[in-house]
């Protein structure tokens, strides 16, 4: 597509419940990152991937959060047992490949409200 | 970690008038990038200074990096209510690329 598509671009869910974000990146971008973003703050670093393997998943804030991209292409950020305070709007970037001087795109995000 | 400062947090200025958005970092910056959200949206890029002292305009938007003071400005030139939304700077620190800090953005309203 023209640009980075994330879906669902809303979900309501039920504490402890699982949760799937799909990411589709801009065609041929190698380096995919996800990010989140709370109400009145900027957004915040989560994962980093370079082709199919995560570069960096420092920002995982603990063991519920999982992330994959297993052609390289479309990336699934999965949540476990979700909890009140994971409810934000996840966001997807990419770039054609890591490194300053490449235009990072970043995608509508999608909206998690955890009840 | 580095953190990035924006200032002001939020903005209101008639249509017509100029503005300036500051981000300073409290490291040093091997690369600033501007971004323009409208909310409920995502990012919506606008800039990317790789260099101190660089500067670059698109339509009414001029951004500069100050490496020294490790600071960069945003300014708007005759401001229209499509400029209204959350302005935010994101930086690396490492020149990595990937891991962008990013500010808490600056809330602009633009009145007719």
């Amino acid at each position: 597509g023209a640009g980075v598509s994330q879906t669902p671009s809303n979900k309501v869910t039920e504490k402890g419940k699982y949760v799937e974000l799909r990411c589709d990146p801009i065609s041929g971008h190698t380096a995919l990152y996800w990010y989140r973003q709370s109400l009145g703050q900027g957004p915040e670093f989560l994962i980093y991937f370079q082709g199919t393997g995560a570069a960096d998943d420092s920002g995982l804030p603990n063991d519920r959060f999982f992330a994959v991209r297993p052609e390289g292409s479309v990336s699934t950020l999965k949540i476990q047992r979700t909890e009140r305070g994971d409810s934000a709007v996840y966001l997807c970037a990419s770039s054609l490949s890591p490194g300053i001087g490449n235009t990072i795109y970043f995608g509508e995000g999608s909206w998690l409200t955890v009840v | 970690s580095q953190e990035l400062e924006q200032s002001p947090q939020s903005l209101i200025v008639q249509e017509g008038k100029n503005l300036t958005i500051n981000c300073t970092s409290s490291k040093t910056l091997y690369g600033l990038y501007w971004y323009k959200q409208k909310y409920g949206e995502g990012l919506i890029f606008l800039m990317m200074l790789q260099k101190g002292g660089e500067e670059k305009s698109h339509e009414k938007i001029t951004a500069k990096l100050d490496e020294k003071k490790q600071q960069s400005s945003l300014h708007i030139t005759a401001s229209q209510p499509s400029h209204a939304g959350i302005y935010l700077c994101g930086a690396d620190s490492g020149n990595s690329g990937y891991a962008l800090n990013f500010g808490k953005g600056t809330s602009l309203l633009v009145t007719p």
